[in-house]
């Protein structure tokens, strides 16, 4: 069975400062995807960032992007220029590339943007 | 794209009653729906898995004759808490996947119904 997880329960940024919210996991499987998911107050989950284990380069979408060291089993996230829309829970998940595409979830991180 | 609703948004209702809550997607058909219960400050724990057509798979510790899920066609699923109690109060996310829209195996997610049980 996969587990993922979130070793920082809160993180805190300066507003345009830049902010890594770490996440480990552990897998037998090679080939497998990741994800960051934000859930703001609203609680509504929205997909921030994917990667998929066969890539070697970290996937970037605009101000956020990871660092994959797929040997090490670490996926964190690197928020820049924070802006106070960020602030958020965020969760690091692990899904296999089979059929089922069960999620599994951290424990989550959450953050606060400061002005 | 890859827009998925849920109804109601908040439910009260009195123990010993049932509740409905709706999951659809809108712009694409899901082969497969999750629900997920969340406690305040938590992360999402699964309750069940189904596939359209199909009965759905629940997770260890999940009651499957008090949550009653239904995923009749490829773009509805239902969860009915029968005979709920407080204890029942949370709050339920549903999720859909699809190889065709989610060729990743991402979940799309719905915004979450609270129910709250008097």
């Amino acid at each position: 069975a996969q587990t993922v997880t979130q070793s920082q329960p809160e993180m805190s940024v300066q507003e345009a400062e830049t902010v890594t919210l770490s996440c480990t996991y552990d897998t037998s499987e090679s080939d497998y995807y990741l994800f960051w998911y934000k859930q703001p107050p609203s609680r509504q989950m929205i997909l921030v960032i994917r990667q998929e284990a066969y890539k070697q380069q970290n996937a970037t979408e605009n101000r956020f992007s990871v660092n994959f060291q797929k040997a090490a089993k670490s996926f964190s996230l690197k928020i820049s220029d924070s802006q106070l829309g960020d602030a958020a829970m965020y969760f690091c998940a692990f899904t296999s590339t089979g059929s089922a595409r069960q999620l599994t979830f951290g424990s989550g991180t959450q953050l606060t943007v400061l002005p | 794209g890859a827009v998925v609703s849920q109804h109601p948004s908040w439910v009260i209702c009195k123990s010993g009653t049932s509740v409905k809550i709706e999951c659809r997607s809108l712009d694409f058909q899901a082969t497969t729906m999750f629900w997920y219960r969340q406690f305040p400050k938590q992360s999402l724990m699964l309750m069940a898995t189904s596939n359209e057509g199909s009965k759905a798979t629940y997770e260890q510790g999940v009651e499957k004759d008090k949550f009653l899920i239904n995923h009749a066609s490829l773009t509805l699923s239902t969860l009915t808490v029968t005979s709920a109690h407080p204890e029942d109060s949370s709050f339920y996310i549903c999720s859909a996947s699809d190889p065709v829209a989610s060729p990743y195996n991402e979940q799309f997610f719905g915004p979450g119904t609270r129910l709250t049980v008097l």
